[in-house]
């Protein structure tokens, strides 16, 4: 049982590269959440999607964009990176309602110099 | 925004001693969720518990133990004879309803030092 798998684990970029982060859940789960994770301050929104087809935004949507073309596959883009998105990105997918619980990802590490 | 606040920022304790982590919500909601996860040195977050704001009865689970005061806004978490492999960052968090959807609202983690 996979639950919640992220691709890549740790990433180096230089200022401008582009990537992609893979989020792929086999949980039937309709929700699909982005966050990353900086010392002292949590975890915190990015972007997220109730269902297959949809994405929005999140508290710090800035600098990423999020598709999700099939309802197991959630990602996320840097298009031109900057050393202020280094950080830790966790993905997360919950069936939706305020109950539900998120199960997350192992987490992407990534630098950006 | 309605914030979750861990005023501990780091614990440490020596392995045996019980340790109580702190967790104050604000919210406006009348109904909601809250949660705690752990985040071991391997990275990942695990699940640990969740508790319906209108079920106050404190819940046990081992070691573990969990009390919720709806009145203070405080939902504390409690270690009981704590061991080194419960060393690890912990996260409260909050459901929140966000533009129709519902999302998470963590608190700033406490990294818990279990020491032998």
């Amino acid at each position: 049982n996979a639950g919640v798998t992220q691709t890549p684990k740790f990433r180096v970029l230089k200022t401008g590269q582009s990537m992609t982060l893979l989020c792929a859940q086999d949980m039937n789960h309709e929700y699909m959440y982005w966050y990353r994770q900086d010392p002292g301050m949590g975890l915190r929104l990015i972007h997220y999607s109730v269902g297959e087809g949809t994405t929005a935004k999140g508290e710090v949507p800035d600098g990423y964009n999020v598709s999700r073309l099939k309802k197991q596959n959630f990602l996320l883009g840097l298009e031109s990176a900057a050393p202020s998105q280094t950080s830790v990105y966790f993905c997360a997918s919950s069936l939706g309602t305020a109950k539900n619980i998120q199960y997350f990802g192992a987490g992407t590490r990534l630098s950006v110099l | 925004a309605q914030k979750v606040t861990q005023a501990q920022t780091e614990i440490s304790v020596v392995e045996k001693e019980d340790v109580t982590l702190d967790c104050v919500y604000e919210t406006r909601d009348t109904t909601y969720y809250l949660f705690w996860y752990k985040q071991p040195p391997s990275g990942e977050l695990v699940f640990l518990i969740r508790r319906n704001s209108f079920d106050e009865q404190n819940e046990i689970s081992g070691r573990y133990s969990w009390n919720f005061q709806k009145s203070t806004s405080s939902f504390n978490f409690t270690i009981t004879a704590s061991q080194v492999v419960d060393s690890a960052v912990y996260f409260c968090a909050r459901s929140e309803t966000f533009q129709g959807a519902q999302k998470l609202v963590f608190g700033q983690g406490t990294r818990l030092t279990i020491n032998p």
